[in-house]
């Protein structure tokens, strides 16, 4: 059974710093790797996503990298902002129509 | 364009009740799946219906069921609640594809009392 191995599970940065979070896979049914980002009461929302073409994929504050020989691939966000306090999930595809997540990284910036 | 609409969002229900949740995905989109999130075990996928067909189930018991109609909403139904059962249901939708995004609802968090 596929699994995603997600870290850290929390990380506290101050504003203005960078946010690094990383996801290992085993396997998968393709090579996209979307990034959720979840706040309390709400449904995740795609943040950003990589598909094999690329290594690296950067939209605004937020870039995906992908290292498809080790089976990882990592959420860097820059300047981070008290906004961007959130929980964070990487997935893969496991079927179509079926992700696997990991367990989600809790994120907390400092003012 | 209208996001994926959940309905309820809050359910409390009894141990032995069943539930009915409900889902209108995104226009166009095809492709509904249901995920159940508690602190314990995260995300975890409980089925996926394209064109009205059940095209994946995850590892849950038969008490979790579903189905989708012509115009591509769908519906989640549990039997026999536990209050294992309490959680929160999110639905995404997608055009179906294995690299096609996933939109997630707001979810309907259920509590089994």
């Amino acid at each position: 059974q596929q699994q995603v191995k997600q870290s850290p599970q929390s990380l506290i940065v101050q504003k203005g710093g960078i946010s690094i979070i990383n996801c290992a896979y085993e396997n998968t049914a393709f090579d996209y790797f979307p990034w959720y980002q979840q706040f309390p009461g709400k449904g995740p929302a795609l943040l950003i996503a990589i598909r094999p073409d690329v290594s690296e994929k950067k939209e605004g504050r937020f870039t995906i990298s992908f290292n498809k020989s080790a089976k990882q691939f990592s959420l860097h966000i820059m300047d981070s902002q008290p906004g961007d306090s959130a929980t964070y999930f990487c997935a893969a595809p496991a079927l179509r129509g079926q992700l696997t997540f990991g367990s989600g990284t809790q994120l907390t910036v400092l003012p | 364009k209208a996001g994926v609409t959940q309905t309820p969002r809050y359910l409390i229900k009894t141990r032995g009740q069943q539930v009915t949740l409900s889902c209108s995905p995104i226009s166009g989109h095809r492709s509904v799946s249901w995920y159940q999130q508690t602190p314990g075990q995260g995300l975890q996928f409980l089925f996926e219906y394209f064109s009205e067909t059940q095209r994946n189930k995850g590892n849950f018991p038969g008490r979790f069921s579903g189905r989708q109609f012509s115009n591509s909403r769908s519906e989640m139904n549990v039997s026999t609640l536990e209050l294992g059962d309490s959680a929160l249901y999110l639905c995404a939708s997608s055009l179906g594809g294995l690299d096609q995004p996933q939109h997630f609802g707001d979810g309907t968090r259920l509590s089994i009392l």
